[in-house]
């Protein structure tokens, strides 16, 4: 069964603690992203890679860092540099046929600060 | 640098009613379009997508949206809603030819649906 899968459902930050969110994709798509969302703001993209061992900077990036180690795996942490870091975290991911893209998200992560 | 504007944040409607959602996108290149839609808690499905051709464009569940390149615009519309319908729409663009940037979309702040009965 193809798809992205997110891990956990829920996250819970301790002040000044690193997290990592899980992205996982077996579609064999190129490229993938990260999106924060929050009430009444859309998405903003954090991060994104197009290849492994490649990932560029988003409108966002500040507080967090990533990594793309494999095809199928983008993980993104939550440093303790973010201080606003409460919000609904997408996963998303695309495969390029020629000059266009489509973007399929996963479920989402809610992070919470205790 | 392209942006995309959901100008109502939500929209109230009945059963069985028609409902159009607007989007309204600014780019200075061609654009390919958008609109997915996003049921509480859960990750965001693709409803439709405009890329080229024919302006007007199917989706699922019953969807369409026009494509008017003059206008800016790609309004959602469904002529007869059901409860099942409720949730939040998304607008999004990505420009045409963009190398080396990989697809950045840009997404609107969303429309929230809420079919009544």
């Amino acid at each position: 069964d193809g798809g992205i899968t997110q891990s956990p459902k829920y996250l819970f930050r301790k002040e000044g603690q690193n997290v990592t969110l899980s992205c996982e994709q077996n579609l064999n798509h190129d490229a993938m992203y990260w999106y924060r969302q929050d009430p009444g703001q859309g998405l903003r993209l954090i991060y994104y890679s197009q290849i492994v061992n490649d990932f560029q900077k988003g409108d966002i990036a500040e507080g967090y860092s990533v990594s793309r180690e494999k095809k199928e795996s983008f993980p993104l942490t939550v440093t303790s540099a973010q201080k606003n870091p409460t919000a609904f975290y997408l996963c998303a991911s695309s495969i390029r046929t020629g000059p266009q893209e489509t973007q399929y998200f996963g479920p989402g992560t809610r992070l919470l600060v205790l | 640098a392209q942006s995309v504007t959901q100008l109502d944040s939500q929209v109230p409607v009945f059963e069985e009613a028609p409902v159009e959602l607007r989007c309204n996108y600014s780019s200075s290149v061609s654009v390919y379009l958008f609109w997915y839609v996003q049921y509480p808690n859960q990750g965001l499905q693709l409803l439709l997508k405009y890329l080229s051709g024919s302006t007007l464009v199917k989706g699922i569940n019953g969807f369409e949206a026009e494509f008017n390149k003059s206008q800016t615009s790609f309004h959602l519309r469904k002529p007869s809603v059901h409860i099942s319908d409720t949730a939040e729409y998304f607008c999004a663009v990505s420009e045409f030819g963009i190398t080396g940037g990989g697809n950045k979309l840009t997404f609107g702040t969303g429309t929230q649906l809420k079919v009544e009965l």
